[in-house]
């Protein structure tokens, strides 16, 4: 299974652009790359995916290399409610029919006031 | 839509001591999971269903039993409960266009 790796964790003031990036450099050509976040104990929360183009919506872009060992999520302007645990995941494939989400450990982000 | 709602919400066991966590949720997705969250960790995972009557090991399966008899529920059984099994653990249900999984609450389970 691919595995991913990220900083355990970064601070960004409140405003700022939050740059959080992750490495997946046995990803295969098929696997998607996504990216949750934990608030507190809760449930994770879904943010963005990708394959390999760039992508943006509402809460943030995803931006993937061009050989797509490594990605990057960019919260634009930070609030302390971004707050959390963010977690990149890489979206596998199974013998079953499904797909299997293997979460790491993940970054937790500090936005300061 | 409620979405994904797990029960109970809090548990203590002895240490031998079996019970359900229990799963469901109003969707009609087919995809299924249960994770396990320790202290200051990542989310593991222990069963996945693709449907009713199918379901396939994750990560961690040992000291877990999983079935699936309809779409909404997926249960989760701890047979001989362990100190190691304390932990929060989380459903989740997959909507298939977009590989979005949806998380319930989570249970917060101790085995003293």
């Amino acid at each position: 299974d691919a595995k991913t790796t990220q900083p355990t964790s970064m601070d960004c003031a409140e405003g700022r652009a939050a740059n959080l990036p992750c490495n997946h450099s046995t990803i295969s050509g098929n696997e998607y790359v996504y990216w949750y976040r934990q608030i507190h104990s809760q449930g994770p929360q879904y943010i963005i995916h990708g394959l390999k183009n760039n992508e943006t919506n509402e809460m943030a872009s995803l931006i993937i290399t061009e050989d797509r060992k490594s990605s990057t999520l960019i919260l634009p302007h930070a609030t302390l409610r971004d707050t959390a645990v963010y977690y990149c995941i890489v979206r596998v494939p199974s013998t079953s029919g499904t797909y299997k989400y293997i979460f790491g450990t993940g970054t937790r982000l500090k936005v300061l006031a | 839509n409620a979405g994904v709602t797990q029960t109970p919400k809090f548990r203590i066991l002895k240490i031998g001591q079996s019970m359900t966590l229990q799963c469901t949720q109003d969707m009609n997705h087919n995809y299924m999971y249960w994770y396990r969250q320790d202290p200051g960790m990542g989310l593991k995972l222990i069963y996945y269903s693709v449907g009713a009557g199918i379901t396939d090991k994750g990560e961690v399966p040992n000291g877990y039993n999983v079935s699936r008899s309809t779409t909404e529920d997926f249960p989760l059984r701890l047979e001989l409960a362990a100190p190691s099994q304390t932990s929060v653990y989380f459903c989740a249900s997959l909507r298939a266009p977009t590989g979005e999984l949806f998380f319930g609450e989570g249970s917060r389970l101790t085995v003293l």
